[in-house]
């Protein structure tokens, strides 16, 4: 079946530092690929979505390119800012009739210090 | 501009009590799901549908049950709740791009 990892938090940086979250994914076919933020309290989010090998996603500073080769779809932001505090998760959708059907990774917290 | 509404936001049960959720969307969409999140595990799928008239079970649906009579309204329903319910139930519904979901605020169970 499909599965998503994501790296292992939490993840603890100072403001305007890089910021990496790894993300793996196993599917059969040719899934698309998301990132969802979820603010304390606060439903999850859309981020940004990649749907095809070599796209990259990017919204409000985050980018991510989607890697058939390796099967990732790593998160990246150039310099974090502590209202970026969140819970982020990785999730691919298989398509076709499962299109809503979303398979997630376990979440990062990331927690930005001033 | 209400998106997608959850009631109630906090409820403690005690084992063996049924109780419903309550999720409702103003944005037409045909496709709706229910998710639980537990540390650790990320959201899991519990069950969905396809439009009104149509349910079909996610990846963890025992204990859980949902009908669909209007497109706007997807309720959840937990039959005789157990300690290991105890979580953060999701409903989202999805527009028109495969796998943009919209999330509700979230309903937090413990079930004592």
């Amino acid at each position: 079946g499909n599965s998503v990892t994501q790296m292992e938090g939490p993840v603890t940086l100072s403001e305007e530092a890089f910021l990496t979250i790894n993300c793996t994914y196993t599917a059969t076919g040719y899934p698309s690929l998301f990132w969802y933020v979820q603010y304390p309290g606060e439903g999850l989010q859309l981020l940004l979505k990649a749907t095809k090998a070599d796209d990259k996603g990017s919204n409000k500073g985050f980018e991510a390119t989607y890697r058939k080769e390796t099967t990732s779809f790593h998160l990246e932001k150039g310099s974090v800012q502590v209202s970026d505090s969140a819970v982020y998760f990785c999730a691919l959708s298989a398509g076709g009739t499962s299109y809503g059907k979303l398979t997630f990774g376990q979440g990062t917290i990331l927690t930005v210090h001033p | 501009n209400a998106g997608v509404t959850q009631t109630p936001k906090f409820q403690v049960l005690k084992t063996g009590q049924s109780m419903t959720l309550q999720c409702a969307q103003d944005m037409n969409h045909e496709y709706m799901s229910w998710y639980r999140q537990d540390p650790g595990m990320g959201l899991r799928l519990i069950h969905y549908s396809v439009g009104a008239g149509i349910t079909d079970q996610g990846e963890v649906p025992n204990g859980y049950n949902v009908s669909r009579s209007t497109t706007e309204d997807f309720p959840l329903r937990l039959l005789s709740a157990a300690p290991s319910q105890t979580s953060v139930y999701f409903c989202a519904s999805v527009g028109q791009v495969a796998g943009e979901l919209f999330f509700g605020e979230g309903s937090r169970l413990t079930v004592l």
